[in-house]
């Protein structure tokens, strides 16, 4: 059974450019969260969202980013015209149902130049 | 602000020794549970502790759980070199997402 699995694993991109960072949640898991964490720092929750639902967004930050997770596919999570205190590992992580264990994947280490 | 708050914020002692990390958090929550992050990989659920239960043992691993001090410790028996990692407490506060602490940094020495 694999586990979340994220890509790419690492992002660099130059200012102004676009960052698209997918997420396949595990087999059987229907919710999705996105935490960012910057260098020698916690987790700081940004989206939860269900399939073509977004739950929570009360962590992201209201311009540039956004985040999806359609019927079919990955979660998307998107940030437009990057800028380098963007730069930080994001993580995704899924459960099976909202409150319950969540499970992390290997994260996305996004450098802006 | 974070809701879980980690102590210490590192921790270094010898294999085969105890160790123990503590979490404190500032408003009543659905559960709570400690993670543990290898430097520059991902994050490994270790155990979910619910606010009705006391205390709870995986393996090597026991965490206890205190409501009216608003508190949570992780101890970690017979340690290990691979037991070297930043270890995170996290609380659900029944809004799903999950505030993490600032995490305790673990070092294991041979």
């Amino acid at each position: 059974n694999a586990g979340v699995m994220q890509n790419p694993r690492h992002l660099v991109r130059r200012r102004g450019q676009e960052a698209r960072l997918r997420c396949s949640p595990m087999k059987g898991h229907s919710h999705v969260y996105w935490y960012r964490q910057l260098p020698e720092e916690g987790l700081k929750f940004m989206v939860y969202l269900q399939k073509e639902n977004i739950i929570d967004e009360s962590g992201m930050p209201k311009e540039r980013f956004s985040a999806e997770f359609p019927k079919e596919g990955p979660s998307i999570l998107r940030i437009q015209q990057v800028v380098r205190g963007d730069s930080a590992a994001y993580f995704c992580a899924s459960s099976v149902e909202g409150g319950g264990e969540q499970y992390f994947g290997p994260g996305t280490r996004l450098t802006v130049t | 602000s974070q809701q879980g708050e980690e102590d210490p914020q590192a921790l270094s002692i010898q294999e085969g020794e105890n160790a123990t990390m503590n979490c404190s958090y500032k408003t009543s929550i659905n559960n709570l549970q400690w993670y543990r992050q290898n430097s520059g990989r991902g994050l490994v659920h270790l155990i979910l502790i619910r606010s009705n239960e006391r205390e709870k043992h995986s393996g090597r691993l026991r965490v206890t759980l205190d409501t009216s001090k608003k508190s949570s410790s992780l101890l970690i028996t017979a340690s290990r070199a691979a037991d070297t990692a930043s270890y995170f407490c996290a609380t659900d506060r029944g809004a799903q997402k999950l505030v993490f602490g600032q995490g305790t940094r673990l070092t294991i020495n041979p």
